[in-house]
């Protein structure tokens, strides 16, 4: 069974940095690309990141290119997103989510909560 | 970037209704394009891969048809389960984006 268990969520101030952690367990890891999709509160999804299997190809959305970073550790099943210089609008449940070869998003997480407030 | 329109931002519709979503994508994406339907409190789930193509368990209710830019989503008779909020996304390209979603709920 496919599970994806996000991890590192809290509260932080503006300005500040957190990391993210998604457990993977029930597939075949480094075989599939990984993503970050996250959700502001009471609003739509808005994809973050995306990395290749091997973790040598990256993608971020225009919002948050030069702040976040993602990684991937394929010897522990575990994906990563650091966040650097976070602002308000960064508060939102993320979800990380596993690639298919089409390209479609076939499991997600519970999501992890990230609130950025003074 | 490619911009998603998805129409409209919400409906109502009494239970056996044939409720229709469209999306429209700012640019030729030919069929690269899922549609994720996501009830309150959880976790999306996807529907319709490759704009057409029912996930594997997904009640045969749900249709998507479509290419190019303009797309649709079809729930052929509206069960009560079926309330959520429904999204399209394509994956033509990244950065990958969604639509704005739309919230269906029971007339």
């Amino acid at each position: 069974e496919v599970q994806l268990v996000e991890s590192g969520g809290g509260v932080v101030q503006p300005g500040g940095s957190l990391r993210l952690s998604c457990a993977a367990s029930g597939f075949t890891f480094d075989d599939y690309a990984m993503h970050w999709v996250r959700q502001a509160p009471g609003k739509g999804l808005e994809w973050v990141s995306l990395i290749s299997g091997d973790g040598g190809s990256t993608y971020y959305a225009d919002s948050v290119k030069g702040r976040f970073t993602i990684s991937r550790d394929n010897s522990k099943n575990s994906l990563y997103l650091q966040m650097n210089s976070l602002r308000t609008e960064d508060t939102a449940l993320y979800y990380c989510a596993k690639d298919t070869p089409g390209g479609h998003f076939d499991y997600w997480g519970q999501g992890t909560l990230v609130t950025v407030s003074s | 970037d490619i911009q998603m329109t998805q129409s409209p931002s919400s409906l109502s519709a009494s239970v056996g209704d044939r409720v229709t979503i469209t999306c429209q994508a700012s640019q030729d994406i030919s069929n690269y394009l899922n549609w994720y339907q996501q009830k309150p409190g959880k976790a999306p789930k996807l529907l319709i891969y490759d704009a057409s193509n029912l996930e594997t368990g997904v009640p045969s209710r749900f249709s998507g048809s479509g290419s190019g830019t303009d797309f649709t989503f079809t729930i052929s008779s509206l069960q009560p389960e079926d309330i959520a909020t429904y999204y399209c996304q394509q994956y033509d390209n990244p950065p990958l984006t969604f639509g704005g979603g739309t919230k269906v709920e029971i007339k």
